[in-house]
């Protein structure tokens, strides 16, 4: 079993749908992240959470909405998306964001999104 | 310029060849760097760390160079196994960013 868990592992959806991707981590740390990763191209950071709270938003498009509960769970809402929004969306997490990380980040397997 | 910039490759080697990747980033202020292996299909995961007296681990070693603004991956008597796409990561901002990964095929 993986320290950092995602659900569901594939997606596919329509432009008008609504879903959610899921994310939890059984590693005990603070930060939680979701990442973008398309072909051929970098890993995008969208988002960072450090004990719960929102600290990053890389100018991310407001049909991804994110939504972190505790320091465990971490959601990507999605909605409206467009063609190009396919890709591999990968959480992780780390004990701690920001200078005091270490710089490991634990990644979930990712949900492939394919938007059609 | 890129933050972080890699040669996407691939690099197709014999096993038991040498091979090095370089990558380059455009922060001078950063402070950490670290190559990550994602195998296909699955995520990345932390390959090792790289110290400015650079790091050696088994078969690998990483080195910085911070007046040209690189770091290099060195594998040594490569295996098969070895064959991934090695993601170099460079703190920016107390952000991680990622390049776009080097392609590394081992053949026997």
């Amino acid at each position: 079993e993986t320290g950092v868990t995602q659900t569901p592992r594939h997606l596919v959806m329509g432009m008008t749908n609504k879903k959610s991707l899921k994310c939890e981590q059984h590693l005990g740390h603070n930060a939680m992240y979701w990442y973008k990763q398309s072909a051929k191209k970098p890993l995008e950071l969208m988002f960072v959470y450090n004990f719960k709270e929102q600290t990053e938003n890389n100018s991310v498009p407001s049909r991804f909405s994110p939504e972190c509960p505790n320091s465990s769970h971490l959601f990507l809402h999605l909605h409206t998306l467009q063609p190009e929004d396919s890709a591999l969306y990968l959480c992780a997490s780390s004990r701690n964001s920001g200078l005091a990380n270490t710089g490991e980040l634990f990644f979930g397997e990712g949900s492939r999104l394919t938007v059609l | 310029r890129k933050e972080v910039e890699q040669d996407p490759g691939p690099f197709n080697v014999p096993e038991g060849a040498t091979v090095a990747f370089n990558c380059t980033y455009s922060n001078s202020a950063s402070q950490s760097f670290f190559w990550y292996r994602q195998d296909c299909r699955k995520e990345p995961k932390l390959l090792m760390s790289v110290y400015s007296s650079g790091n050696e681990d088994g078969r690998f070693t990483a080195q910085l160079n911070r007046a040209s603004q690189y770091i290099s991956l060195l594998i040594r008597d490569s295996k098969l196994s070895d064959s991934a796409t090695y993601l170099c990561s460079v703190e920016y901002g107390n952000k991680l960013v990622f390049g776009a990964g080097t392609i590394l095929r081992v053949k026997s």
